[in-house]
């Protein structure tokens, strides 16, 4: 069965530090997708990224990266010099097979970034 | 107006009670979904809908029903709310061929008392 986990619950960081988010994963299926989430204080949760399982290339956005390792089945996200605007919560989820196939959350890491 | 709307978005009952949540939306969508978000537990699936004619059962469906009356609508009822179905609620469509690239609602907050 599918599942993620997110190990850290919360993160509190000083504005401008670097902050990692680890997301684990575990799959049988050789064909899966991985995604990020965010959950700002307002509630609604925003996509950030998907990415399937053939493709290990890191991806960068802006301050956002993603470091994608198959060897140790994570997905983690770094957030470079981190504003106040990304204090939120998020979201690694999961999908097993064809991209359509159920989604499966982690538990979340609430991030507080203070001024 | 927001893309995916959610109605209402707090509720307090009583158990026992029949609730409906509501959700539109205007992305065209076809696919639609109902999660629940408890503290610590992240969203769980309790139903979704690829088209009209097709609904589905997410993982946790005990004790709810869907009824996807239009293409732009998706309503969750709870047709005898116990105190356990306290939670957040999230309405999210996604495109065809997006799977899982979700638009969330902003969420229904349900207290059962």
């Amino acid at each position: 069965a599918q599942k993620v986990t997110q190990a850290q619950t919360e993160i509190s960081v000083v504005e401008k530090e670097d902050v990692t988010l680890d997301c684990v994963y575990e799959t049988r299926d050789t064909t899966y997708y991985l995604f990020w989430y965010k959950q700002p204080p307002s509630g609604e949760l925003v996509f950030l990224i998907r990415r399937n399982s053939f493709d290990e290339q890191n991806e960068i956005s802006g301050r956002y990266s993603w470091n994608f390792q198959k060897s140790t089945s994570s997905f983690n996200f770094t957030i470079t010099a981190s504003q106040v605007v990304d204090s939120a919560v998020y979201f690694c989820a999961l999908s097993e097979g064809a991209a359509g196939n159920k989604l499966t959350f982690g538990g979340g890491t609430r991030v507080l970034v203070k001024p | 107006d927001a893309d995916v709307t959610q109605t209402p978005r707090n509720r307090i009952t009583k158990t026992g009670k029949r609730i409906m949540l509501e959700c539109s939306q205007t992305k065209g969508h076809d696919r639609m979904y109902w999660y629940r978000q408890d503290p610590g537990l992240g969203l769980r699936l309790i139903y979704y809908s690829f088209d009209v004619k097709d609904i589905n059962k997410g993982e946790i469906s005990d004790g709810y029903s869907v009824s996807r009356q239009a293409q732009a609508k998706f309503s969750l009822s709870l047709e005898s709310a116990i105190p356990n179905q306290t939670a957040l609620y999230f309405c999210a469509t996604s495109a065809w061929d997006r799977a899982n690239v979700l638009t969330f609602g902003a969420g229904s907050r349900l207290t059962v008392l």
